[in-house]
């Protein structure tokens, strides 16, 4: 058990929704990372926060958002869902040391019909 | 933006044998830290090893090591005495400050 949770573990839905995927990080970590996995393929980095702010930003579309909130816990959510949303979503917390490594939930399994 | 390549989308090795994955990345920071995490059938990512840019000493881990080449920006991972267990797609990771990007993966399929 990574100390990362992640829910809902899975999300059926349709296209043109909207949901909200959670991520609560280890106990004590700062820092939560998100990051897209569709079928077969790598890891997408999505978006990085810091203690409420965000702190990096990769290739995340504009119909995706997300916040960290002042309990550390953090929201995706994903509006006007396309079919090519379907994936494995990733959230990842940190530890502040330097060299800390990324312990990672279990994912949500998005799939968009 | 640092990039990181895994030039194998696939791997297989011989149960008991010696694999060797491959990743580069591109970078222009000299510290930064470097990752490899596998991905069973389960999907859990788990941390196999990770190396400071700054050490020049390689890291081992049991049977997973690295060699880290600095200069030719090459952090491949060695699997010595494979088991079936270890069986699933390995990513390289590349973490500088917050931001922390992966590799596409190799998949390794263990014959036993």
């Amino acid at each position: 058990d990574s100390g990362v949770t992640q829910t809902p573990k899975h999300l059926i839905t349709a296209t043109g929704q909207r949901v909200t995927l959670r991520c609560s990080p280890r106990s004590g970590d700062l820092s939560v990372y998100w990051y897209q996995q569709s079928l077969d393929q790598g890891l997408q980095f999505l978006i990085q926060y810091y203690n409420g702010e965000e702190r990096a930003k990769g290739n995340i579309l504009e119909r995706f958002s997300a916040q960290q909130f002042p309990d550390l816990h953090s929201e995706l959510n994903l509006s006007s869902l396309e079919l090519g949303d379907s994936a494995l979503y990733f959230c990842a917390s940190r530890g502040q040391g330097a060299n800390e490594k990324l312990f990672f939930g279990s994912g949500t399994q998005l799939s968009v019909l | 933006a640092q990039t990181v390549t895994q030039s194998q989308p696939e791997m297989s090795v011989q149960e008991a044998e010696t694999v060797t994955l491959s990743c580069t990345y591109d970078t222009s920071e000299s510290d930064y830290y470097l990752f490899w995490y596998k991905q069973p059938p389960s999907r859990q990512m788990i941390l196999v090893i990770r190396q400071e840019a700054y050490k020049q000493q390689n890291a081992t881990e049991n049977r997973f090591s690295v060699n880290f080449q600095k200069a030719a920006k090459s952090f491949s991972l060695k699997i010595s005495d494979s088991q079936l267990g270890d069986a699933a797609m390995y990513f390289c990771a590349y973490r500088l400050s917050n931001d922390m990007r992966f590799g596409a993966g190799t998949r390794l399929t263990v014959k036993p």
